[in-house]
């Protein structure tokens, strides 16, 4: 069990571009969720999968965002057309799925995003 | 979703107790309380849950009240590598994070 991967680590970008995260899970685990952190801030919910379903996306979540995750195990996330508040710490994080007991979620390292 | 309410920072002495509060007045009946803290660089990772009785774990302790409107993690013998941010959440599913209590630990 290698816990949640994500690549990059660092991207630095410039406005108006279009970047691409991913994120690995821990094998065999069902759930996998996206936050993004700001300075200062607690994580912030975006979305989260039950195998390839999506099955929640926060209202705060622009249409510039989209996630997926084709095969029930790997998950992308793309910002489209970037802006300087998209600058931010994105962490992925995976849970089991067990539906009769409690899901512990687990998380990556995170990829920081600066956007010039 | 409403967020719990926790205080900003607390201080704490090595190999000391640490109790850290949080309320949330507005927790439903199938919501878990979960505890998670962030070290420095990292990712948040978990500490502990609990629904309704008091919960121990290698980690902690979590005392929850009788009417669920809040509840206190306990550690119970404050390490330097405690030092982190410690996230108190009500939910199920999703964790919906505050900005969480900032703990520092003095040597």
């Amino acid at each position: 069990d290698t816990g949640v991967s994500q690549d990059p680590r660092h991207k630095i970008t410039k406005r108006g571009q279009n970047v691409t995260f991913r994120c690995d899970p821990i094998s065999e685990h069902n759930r996998l969720y996206w936050y993004r952190q700001t300075l200062g801030q607690g994580p912030e919910f975006l979305t989260y999968f039950q195998n390839e379903a999506q099955l929640e996306k926060s209202r705060l979540l622009s249409d510039r965002f989209s996630a997926e995750r084709p095969k029930g195990s790997f998950s992308t996330l793309e910002i489209q057309r970037t802006e300087q508040g998209d600058s931010a710490m994105y962490l992925c994080a995976s849970s089991p799925g067990l539906t009769s007991s409690y899901n512990e979620q687990f998380f990556g390292p995170g990829t920081r995003l600066t956007v010039l | 979703d409403a967020k719990t309410t926790q205080p900003n920072s607390m201080e704490s002495n090595e190999e000391e107790p640490v109790h850290l509060p949080c309320n949330h007045s507005t927790i439903s009946g199938t919501d878990y309380i979960h505890w998670y803290r962030q070290l420095p660089s990292q990712g948040p990772e978990y500490v502990i849950h609990g629904l309704t009785s008091n919960v121990n774990n290698r980690m902690a302790s979590l005392a929850i009240a009788e009417d669920r409107k809040s509840s206190t993690l306990i550690l119970h013998r404050a390490t330097l590598r405690d030092a982190a941010v410690y996230y108190c959440i009500k939910g199920r599913n999703k964790l919906v994070f505050g900005a969480g209590t900032i703990l520092r630990v003095k040597s």
